[in-house]
Order: C-alpha cells, then structure tokens, then sequence
C-alpha cells in the first residue's frame, strides 16, 4: 500500500500564498516511472486537476492556474510541494496528491487537507 | 478540455439495492476512464480503471462498462460500507477532467 500524506497550514489570508507538501514514499522520485498530481475539491464545484511533476522533474498545469502556481519536488525529503500565490475564496478547497503514470489513472492519493482561505 | 458528465448528482438507495451512476464524455475518451469512491477524511480509492477493470482488492460487486462515450459504474447489490461519494476521471487528455460527483445516501 503506498502512502502520501499532504500537510500544510489550514488557513490562509487572502492575496497570500498557500504553500503544502506531499510526503511520498522513499525512492519514489527516481522511480523513473511516477508522476504526482495535485487536485482539489471544491465544496460547490466539485473535483479539479491543479497540475503535475513528472520523475524528470518537468511540470505541467492546469491553464486556469497557470499563473499562480508552482509545483516541485525536495528528492531529499521525499516530498512534492505545492505553492498557490495570491489566493482568494475561490481556492478554498480539500487538496489531495495523487500518484500516477503518464498516460494512466491515479492509482493512489493521499486523505486530503483542507484549505481555508479567510 | 473534455466535459465529464455524472449523473446522478445524489441517490438513495438501500442495503441488497442495484446501483448505476453514469458518465459521460464530451468526445471519444477510448477507455481512458477510472471510478473511485470518497469518503470523508479518507483518501479517494480506485475501484475500477481502464473502463472496466476492477482494481484489485476491491468487491466484485462493483463493476464498470462503456457504451461509446457513456460509462457506467454498478454496485449489484449495495452495502453498508459503500454509502459515499463516487466520481468519475477521463485520463485520456490534459487536463484531467473529473464527474461531478454522486452521493449515494441511504433511503
């Protein structure tokens, strides 16, 4: 069973930025073969893809968060990071991590931390 | 981006019941389709991949299929265990593009 477990402040003042980590197994960045998503849920919306880091390191986001966002790795601490500048209500949400391949389904996420932004 | 359309967004049902909740994809997805199951404060889990495959671990009870661009999620015959939320994700294209969700309470 693999394990990630999301961590981070659980408010945030609007305009700020919202900063979470992901601890992921040991080894898993070097596997060669993981890719680690962000999603969140929102409470009227439902579901959203925030973007991804791939094992070369390279990411790719959601168009809607292009601008605001910035996902990376700490190899060190088996960690991904998610940063989230000049947040809003809008971005009130559960954040999730989820492990995947390229072209396949996330197979495993972590339980979610909720983010409130007030 | 490709629109993932659930249906229902909530049911009740009861233990024994047969349950279908539908997905549909705004273009051809091919089998490119997983279902998983959310409950609160727990991590979504995988219940069926590729359309119809069912994650292994996980009751035969649930199965998945497709029809086109409509995918179905069925639980034979529910249990106590599975009243939650249930969605649906097109890994076909970026974004990923998730179902609205369906809440399956008890009746």
């Amino acid at each position: 069973q693999v394990q990630l477990q999301e961590s981070g402040p659980g408010l945030v003042k609007p305009s700020q930025t919202l900063s979470l980590t992901c601890t992921v197994p040991r080894g898993s960045f070097s596997s060669g073969r993981y890719y680690w998503s962000w999603v969140r849920l929102h409470a009227e919306k439902g579901l959203e893809w925030i973007g991804y880091l791939d094992y070369s390191g390279n990411t790719y986001y959601s168009p809607s968060l292009k601008g605001r966002l910035t996902i990376s790795q700490d190899t060190s601490k088996n960690l991904l990071s998610l940063k989230l500048r000049s947040v809003s209500a809008a971005d009130t949400a559960i954040y999730y991590c989820a492990r995947h391949q390229k072209y396949l389904s996330f197979d495993y996420w972590g339980q979610g931390t909720l983010v409130t932004v007030s | 981006d490709i629109q993932m359309t659930q249906s229902p967004s909530s049911l009740s049902a009861s233990v024994g019941d047969r349950v279908t909740i539908t997905c549909r994809a705004s273009q051809g997805i091919s089998n490119d389709l997983a279902w998983y199951q959310l409950k609160p404060e727990k991590a979504p889990k995988r219940l069926i991949y590729s359309a119809s495959t069912l994650q292994s671990g996980v009751p035969s009870r649930f199965s998945g299929s497709r029809s086109g661009t409509e995918f179905i999620l069925t639980i034979s015959s529910l249990q106590p265990e599975d009243f939650a939320t249930y969605f649906c994700l097109q890994h076909n294209s970026y974004p990923r593009t998730f179902g609205q969700g369906t809440k399956v309470e008890f009746k």
